[in-house]
């Protein structure tokens, strides 16, 4: 079975400063499929950024990266320059490989950008 | 990518009745899916919604209580039935094009029991 762990709950990050949020993965499939997505609190999930296992290049979407670590079965995002409107809930997800595309998700990490 | 309507946004309901939540996509999707998040709570499938047939429910959810139409490659409904104060959640449609193209979600369904 596929686990997804986010170890933090919540993180703090000051404006324009760079945040790491952290994802560990499980699974014995060779091919699968890792996603992150923001949810603000009006509770809509926003897609964020994907990256494939075979994808020997880190993802990258304007200010979000994904560090792809996959000897260590780590999916870390990277946020550059924090914004306040980056405030919200994300969360890590892996893709089934039934060919379905369902999603397994962590519990997520609160983001809170101060002034 | 596709763009997911659902509706409606929110409602509170008593307990004992049924709420039908839609779900309409702009383009013509092969995987609709269906997620509940409880408060605090990570997001959950529920089922897989077959166009043209049953429903695929993930372990745990039974189509007595969650039944799911899907009568085109655009439109998907999830019901809740009989509804308690434990299914006081967010629910969640969602749509993929092919099953190696990122999911994409509505702005969800805030349902309180009462």
């Amino acid at each position: 079975a596929q686990k997804i762990t986010q170890t933090q709950p919540g993180m703090f990050v000051q404006e324009k400063e760079a945040v790491t949020l952290d994802c560990t993965y499980d699974t014995s499939d060779q091919s699968y499929g890792l996603f992150w997505y923001k949810q603000p609190s009006s509770g809509e999930m926003i897609f964020l950024i994907y990256q494939g296992s075979y994808d020997e290049q880190n993802a990258t979407e304007g200010r979000y990266s994904l560090n792809f670590q996959k000897a260590r079965k780590s999916a870390n995002l990277v946020i550059s320059a924090s914004q306040l409107g980056d405030s919200a809930m994300y969360f890590c997800a892996m893709r089934d490989t039934s060919g379905y595309s369902t999603l397994t998700f962590g519990k997520g990490t609160m983001l809170l950008v101060s002034p | 990518s596709a763009v997911i309507s659902q509706k409606p946004s929110r409602d509170i309901c008593q307990r004992g009745t049924s709420l039908t939540i839609q779900c309409q996509v702009d383009s013509q999707v092969t995987m609709m899916f269906w997620y509940r998040q409880q408060p605090g709570q990570s997001l959950t499938l529920i089922a897989t919604a077959n166009q043209g047939s049953e429903a695929t429910y993930e372990s745990g959810f039974v189509i007595d209580k969650f039944p799911i139409s899907r009568p085109n490659l655009t439109f998907s409904t999830l019901t809740v039935s009989n509804m308690s104060p434990e299914d006081s959640s967010i629910y969640l449609c969602s749509a993929a094009d092919r099953a190696d193209s990122p999911l994409h979600f509505g702005n969800g369904t805030r349902l309180t029991v009462t």
